[in-house]
């Protein structure tokens, strides 16, 4: 059964800093890697989406990035700020039978 | 810009009562999915449709049905509403194929009392 594993569940870091999210996958043969961003009691909001031929992509503060053969992708903050703070998910998209497997996310909250 | 929009952010409903939640996208996506999510658990796949009046089920599929008789919408159904089905309910759509992307709605808080 293919699995999405966030590690930790939650993360505290002072304002300013560069972070670093991981998510760790089962299954090697994975299409896409998605990382979404909710805040509470709201929807998920798609931050990068990560395509089989590609190893990283780019939104202005966020960079995140596919190891294929390790099994991990990690979604690096820059200059963390406030408004940063929220649950952040990664996701297997495509393929599979076009499910999406989620991992649990991580809770981030940025320290002023 | 995509959008994917359900009828309600927040209902409240009593005991046995018949709920229909309702998704609606407008990228004239194939696939939608219904989630639920509650704390400590994550996203839990209810239902998925990739196509029109076809389903199948996912995770947690006790409880519920669905119905998708138009490309762009995709309906919950709470045949009879149960206090353990209190919990954010969450709509996605994607394209079918290898390289998509999900989008999600704005999530439903759904209270049964």
């Amino acid at each position: 059964k293919q699995e999405v594993t966030q590690i930790p569940a939650a993360l505290s870091v002072p304002e300013g800093e560069n972070l670093v999210l991981n998510c760790s996958f089962t299954d090697s043969a994975i299409y896409n890697l998605q990382w979404f961003r909710q805040d509470p009691g709201k929807g998920l909001t798609s931050l990068l989406l990560i395509q089989s031929s590609q190893r990283e992509q780019t939104s202005g503060r966020l960079n995140a990035s596919l190891d294929k053969s390790s099994g991990r992708s990690t979604l690096y903050i820059a200059a963390s700020q406030p408004g940063d703070s929220a649950t952040y998910l990664c996701a297997q998209t495509g393929g599979l039978g076009d499910k999406i497997i989620f991992g649990k996310g991580t809770r981030l909250h940025i320290l002023p | 810009d995509v959008k994917v929009t359900q009828s309600s952010r927040y209902l409240v409903k009593r005991t046995g009562e018949k709920v229909f939640l309702e998704c609606v996208q407008d990228m004239d996506h194939e696939n939608m999915f219904w989630y639920r999510q509650d704390p400590g658990l994550g996203l839990r796949l209810i239902y998925f449709s990739y196509d029109v009046k076809m389903k199948e089920k996912g995770d947690i599929p006790e409880g519920y049905s669905v119905s998708r008789e138009k490309k762009e919408r995709f309906s919950l159904i709470l045949e009879s509403a149960s206090t353990n089905q209190t919990s954010m309910y969450l709509c996605a759509s994607s394209f079918r194929g290898l390289d998509t992307e999900a989008f999600f709605g704005q999530g439903t808080r759904l209270t049964v009392v």
